[in-house]
């Protein structure tokens, strides 16, 4: 069965504080892996797609990577203004490819 | 935005009828419905691909989803109950087999209370 489990659940930072959350899936065959930024009471905004192992994105302090089991969202020297709920999301190949499997998140919290 | 909800809030009783209503500006052709309760995730409950229903994820009969056409997507709502207090997702992404940008692009929710 497709699985998505996010670690940690929370996640603590003084505000310059660099560290990374991970995602970690089993699906039959990857399609694509989609990290999102929840922020209380409003849908998920859309980050990063990755789509093979060894792709790498980035954008502001954000960087997103992937292998074959994983993927891990590094933050460097956060703020504030990042304290949010990070999602992960799988897609598969096949009949299925029109589907999203969540995570539950990682809830961060920047202290200044 | 790409995708809008409405409404954002809504508080209905276990006897009422009510629905939720979703557009997106994307140009998409398939849309989903999601539900978010706390501490779980994301559960997807519909998906839409070309108006036509191709995922209906064991949702109890009381939520009747609509797709009208490819831009607007509705949830009708009937007898719920208080477990069914939850926030409601609309979200919407290009679901072509061998296509990339395949992303879900999501509304901002409807925080829905049954009483």
């Amino acid at each position: 069965e497709d699985q998505v489990t996010q670690s940690p659940e929370a996640l603590r930072l003084q505000e310059g504080e660099s560290s990374s959350l991970n995602c970690s899936y089993t699906v039959s065959g990857l399609r694509g892996l989609f990290w999102y930024r929840q922020d209380p009471g409003k849908g998920p905004e859309f980050l990063f797609t990755l789509y093979s192992a060894g792709e790498e994105k980035e954008k502001e302090r954000l960087k997103a990577t992937l292998t074959k089991k994983e993927s891990f969202l590094h933050i460097t020297a956060p703020k504030p203004e990042d304290s949010a709920t990070y999602l992960c999301a799988v897609q598969a190949d096949g009949d299925n490819f029109n589907k999203f499997y969540f995570g539950s998140g990682t809830k961060l919290n920047v202290k200044p | 935005t790409g995708v809008t909800q409405t409404p954002r809030h809504l508080v209905m009783g276990m006897t009422n009828k009510k629905s939720l209503k979703c557009e997106q500006h994307l140009g998409h052709n398939a849309m989903y419905w999601y539900k978010q309760s706390a501490k779980k995730p994301l559960e997807l409950m519909f998906v839409y691909s070309l108006e036509e229903r191709v995922e209906n994820n064991s949702v109890p009969s009381r939520f009747s989803p609509e797709c009208p056409n490819s831009s607007h997507l509705f949830l009708h709502l009937h007898t719920l109950q208080p477990e069914d207090s939850a926030l409601y997702l609309c979200a919407s992404s290009q679901a072509l087999v061998g296509s990339l940008n395949t992303e879900a692009f999501f509304g901002q929710g409807t925080r829905l209370t049954v009483v």
